[in-house]
């Protein structure tokens, strides 16, 4: 069974960092590329940023371009999602999601996400 | 940046009616559009890729269709378990996006 964690989420200071997890399970993650999605409260869905299967490419939203670094550690079955410099339109629930074939990015398997609320 | 515009942002059906939900691009997407599927509290599932593929264990009742920029998702009779909010998503171009959501409610 395909299964995606993700943890790191938490309360956090404008201009504060996190580093978000995602730790996989149930399939061969070094053949998959991956994505970060976001969901503001009671907004609709944004893709964040992607990355290859083997992690040569990646990928990222305009809005969070020089500020967040995605990442992967195919031996550890492991996606990360370094974001710096956050602020109030951070805040949001953080969902890795796998993709339904290498090098295309439709999304089969989500994880149940990660909230980061950017606060003072 | 590819912009998706969903319509109608809400559509007030009964169980049984058939749930006719648009999904219009900025420029063509060839056939590279996905339909999901949010309930509150819940992560997305993918209904349809590559504009009309079911995903595996989507029942039949969910149909897509189109190509170029004009995109449809049909549910053909409603289920109880499908009043949700609708997504669509494009893989043409980076950055990917997504519609702004259908949300489909109970009349």
């Amino acid at each position: 069974e395909v299964q995606l964690l993700e943890s790191g989420g938490g309360l956090v200071q404008p201009g504060g960092s996190l580093r978000l997890s995602c730790a996989a399970s149930g399939f061969t993650f070094s053949s998959f590329d991956m994505s970060w999605v976001r969901q503001a409260p009671g907004k609709g869905l944004e893709w964040v940023s992607g990355i290859s299967d083997g992690g040569s490419s990646t990928y990222y939203a305009d809005s969070v371009k020089g500020r967040f670094t995605i990442s992967r550690d195919n031996s550890k079955n492991t996606l990360y999602l370094q974001i710096n410099g956050l602020g109030a339109e951070d805040t949001a629930v953080y969902y890795c999601a796998k993709t339904i074939i290498a090098g295309k990015y439709y999304f089969d398997y989500w994880g149940q996400g990660t909230l980061v609320t950017v606060s003072s | 940046e590819i912009v998706l515009t969903q319509s109608p942002a809400t559509l007030s059906l009964s169980p049984g009616e058939r749930a006719t939900l648009s999904c219009r691009a900025s420029q063509s997407v060839s056939s590279y559009l996905a339909w999901y599927q949010q309930k509150p509290g819940q992560a997305p599932r993918l209904l349809i890729y590559f504009a009309s593929y079911r995903a595996t264990g989507i029942p039949a009742r969910f149909s897509g269709s189109g190509s170029g920029t004009d995109f449809t998702l049909t549910i053909s009779s409603l289920a109880p378990e499908d009043f949700a909010v609708y997504y669509c998503q494009q893989r043409t171009n980076w950055p990917l996006t997504f519609g702004g959501g259908t949300k489909v409610e109970i009349k």
